[in-house]
């Protein structure tokens, strides 16, 4: 069964700083990988999929890696604001019918001005 | 375009009360999913389908039920509501596996 970790659960940054957040997962027979923005009281935003076949993922300052051998992803965030201050999601994606993903806990994010 | 919407935002049921949550999703995705968010337990896949008249269940499926009868929305029905079932649910839509959500539906169970 797929198991997905972030750690840690919080972070808080200066603005300006950049972030690092890591999401592991226990089966590397992936379909894909997606990233998820969430606000308080808020649905799923997605910010960035990346296929099994991919490495990384490039949307404005979200940089998105996969390394599927050691089971781990990372997100970056280059020069952080206060409104990057949210939960975050990663998401391990099976092709087994229905595309099911298995999410992870979650990194609450806080950016300080 | 409205992307995923769910019907209704807020709700508070007795224990025993019955009721439906509304999906919808004007992508014209073949996938749709309904989830559950709890603090501590993440988010955990209820009932999915994969297209019009098909469903299956996920991870947490006992004390609901699901209909797909148009392809557009996706109905997630509690038949005798249970305070266990307090939560925040999410419907989701898929195309080539990147999934889009709703804005969540916040259920109280007295």
């Amino acid at each position: 069964k797929q198991e997905v970790t972030q750690i840690p659960a919080a972070l808080s940054v200066p603005e300006g700083e950049n972030l690092v957040l890591n999401c592991s997962f226990t089966d590397s027979a992936i379909y894909n990988l997606q990233w998820f923005r969430q606000d308080p009281g808020k649905g799923l935003t997605s910010l960035l999929l990346i296929q099994s076949s991919q490495r990384e993922q490039t949307s404005g300052r979200l940089n998105a890696s996969l390394d599927k051998s050691s089971g781990r992803s990372t997100l970056y965030i280059a020069a952080s604001q206060p409104g990057d201050s949210a939960t975050y999601l990663c998401a391990a994606g099976i092709k087994a019918a229905g595309n099911k993903l298995t999410f992870g806990g979650g990194t609450r994010v806080l950016v300080k001005p | 375009n409205a992307g995923v919407t769910q019907t209704p935002k807020f709700r508070v049921l007795k224990t025993g009360q019955s009721m439906t949550l509304l999906c919808a999703q004007d992508m014209n995705h073949e996938y749709m999913y309904w989830y559950r968010q709890d603090p501590g337990m993440g988010l955990r896949l209820i009932h999915y389908s994969v297209g019009e008249g098909t469903t299956a269940k996920g991870e947490v499926p006992d004390g609901y039920n699901v209909s797909r009868l148009k392809k557009q929305n996706f109905l997630l029905g509690l038949e005798s509501a249970a305070p266990s079932q307090t939560s925040v649910y999410f419907c989701a839509s898929s195309l080539k596996g990147e999934q889009f959500f709703g804005p969540g539906t916040r259920l109280t169970v007295l």
